[in-house]
C-alpha cells in the first residue's frame, strides 16, 4: 500500500512570514494527525483528525497555525506569522479506525523540516 | 496527564550484542503501546505495536514486551548490526481512537 505522503520536505522561510504543508494519507483512513517534532525530542501532537472533524487540538497554538482536512482526505497546515521556534521537523500520521493490530496501527510520513530564520 | 520517558537517552554498543531498549510511561490506564524507529532525517517506522492485552510481541530479532502494572515496556534486540543504529521511540495510546503519546527515544548507535 501507499504510504503518507507529505510535501514539501524541506523548508526555510525567514520569521513572521508564513508557511504551509501538505498531507495525503494512506486511502481509506479516517483518522490524521499532525507532530511537531523539535530536534531531541519525542513527537508532540498539534491536532488530530477523525474524518474532517477535529478530535483534539488542545496542543495546537491556535494564534498561529491553523490545520484543515476538507472532504476529509487530504490536508494541510499553516503557520502564520512563523516565529524561531517553530523551527521542527512536522510529521503527519494516519491510521484507521478498527480492531485488531493492522487497523489501530498508525502509518508516519517522511515530514517536512522547518527552518525559521 | 500521561508521560512517557526513555532510559538511556543514547547507547553505543559493538556489533553482535544484545541490548535492551526501556520506556516507562505514568499512567498504566493504556489502550496500546507502539515502538517507532527513526532514521535521521526521516519520519517513522512502525516496528511493533502491543495491545493493553497483550505481554509482549516478536518481529525477527526484536522482542517487545509489556508490563502495565508497572508502567514498563522493553524493546529488546538481538544481534545488533550496523544497519539497526536510529533512534528509537516508543509511544503509548490512551484509548481507542486517541493520539499517541511519545517519549523523547533512544539513540542508538551499533559500531562495526
Amino acid at each position: 500500500e501507499a504510504g503518507v505522503a507529505q510535501s514539501p520536505r524541506y523548508k526555510i522561510i525567514e520569521k513572521r512570514q508564513s508557511v504551509a504543508f501538505w498531507c495525503n494519507p494512506i486511502s481509506g483512513h479516517a483518522t490524521l494527525y499532525w507532530y511537531q517534532q523539535i530536534l531531541g525530542q519525542g513527537p508532540k501532537l498539534l491536532i488530530q483528525f477523525q474524518n474532517n472533524g477535529v478530535v483534539d487540538d488542545s496542543q495546537l497554538p491556535k494564534d498561529r497555525f491553523s490545520a484543515e482536512r476538507l472532504k476529509g482526505v487530504d490536508s494541510t497546515l499553516k503557520i502564520q506569522p512563523a516565529k524561531l521556534e517553530d523551527s521542527a521537523v512536522y510529521l503527519c500520521a494516519s491510521s484507521f479506525p478498527g480492531t485488531g493490530r493492522r487497523n489501530t496501527e498508525a502509518f508516519f510520513g517522511q515530514g517536512t523540516r522547518l527552518t525559521v530564520v | 496527564k500521561q508521560e512517557v520517558t526513555q532510559i538511556p537517552a543514547a547507547l553505543s554498543v559493538p556489533e553482535g550484542e544484545n541490548l535492551v531498549l526501556n520506556c516507562s510511561f505514568t499512567d498504566s490506564a493504556i489502550y496500546n503501546l507502539q515502538w517507532f524507529r527513526q532514521d535521521p532525517g526521516k519520519g517513522l517506522t512502525s516496528l511493533l505495536l502491543i495491545q493493553s492485552s497483550q505481554r509482549e510481541q516478536t518481529s525477527g530479532r526484536l522482542n517487545a514486551s509489556l508490563d502495565k502494572s508497572s508502567g514498563r515496556s522493553t524493546l529488546y534486540i538481538a544481534a545488533s548490526q550496523p544497519g539497526d543504529s536510529a533512534t528509537y521511540l516508543c509511544a503509548v495510546r490512551i484509548n481507542y481512537g486517541q493520539n499517541f503519546v511519545f517519549g523523547p527515544g533512544t539513540r542508538l548507535s551499533v559500531l562495526p
